[in-house]
């Protein structure tokens, strides 16, 4: 079977830098997605890793090592609008298996 | 180009009333899924389809049923609502399973 285990919750204050942690096991690996949700709204995409490696993208980077099954969300600079809950997430055949998700609140 | 889009925004239901979910995209996109979340829970898959015509179940899907005649919609129908699903409905599209893009959601009572 698939299962990912993230933090329930991360608490940081403005301009400062939060990683969110994923581990999963999985029977067969694609790679590692992570979803952003505020409050009252829907999911975004925020980034893939398939390889191992960082890839940025803007203030938000996301890490994968595939042979310690683990990946990261790095925020960086972080703003208010930043407190949301954030998923990662595995491919299962044609689906994706969600975390439980991490809810980060940003204070001032 | 509006993206993924539900219809409607909110309903309410009586227990054993039928409705029908829309979702459409204009991304072109093969992969739609419909999901379901609870409060202060994750998203728990309904059904999904990676085509036209075609459907398949996902983790919850009992007292829902599908159709995806048209590439670019995705309908979800309840038979007969019940309270326990009451809950938030989320459409997602997408190019890849890995990369998918969510609707504004459907906020469904069932009383």
């Amino acid at each position: 079977g698939q299962s990912l285990e993230q933090p329930s919750e991360v608490t940081a204050v403005e301009g400062a830098i939060v990683q969110i942690n994923c581990t999963y096991q999985t029977s067969g690996f694609y790679g590692l997605s992570w979803y952003q949700q505020h409050d009252g709204g829907a999911p975004t995409f925020l980034s893939y890793n398939a390889l191992d490696g960082l890839e940025e993208t803007g203030r938000f980077s996301s890490f994968l090592s595939r042979s310690d099954s683990y990946g990261y969300l790095l925020l960086q600079e972080l703003q208010m609008k930043d407190s949301a809950s954030y998923f990662c997430a595995v491919r299962n055949t044609d689906k994706l298996i969600f975390g439980t998700g991490t809810r980060l609140q940003v204070f001032p | 180009n509006a993206g993924v889009t539900q219809t409607p925004k909110f309903r309410v239901l009586k227990t054993g009333q039928s409705m029908t979910l829309l979702c459409a995209q204009d991304m072109n996109h093969e992969y739609m899924y419909w999901y379901r979340q609870d409060p202060g829970m994750g998203l728990r898959l309904i059904h999904y389809s990676v085509g036209e015509g075609t459907t398949a179940k996902g983790e919850v899907p009992d007292g829902y049923n599908v159709s995806r005649l048209k590439k670019q919609n995705f309908l979800l129908g309840l038979e007969s609502a019940a309270p326990s699903q009451t809950s938030v409905y989320f459409c997602a599209s997408g190019p890849r399973v890995d990369e998918q893009y969510f609707g504004p959601g459907t906020r469904l009572t069932v009383t």
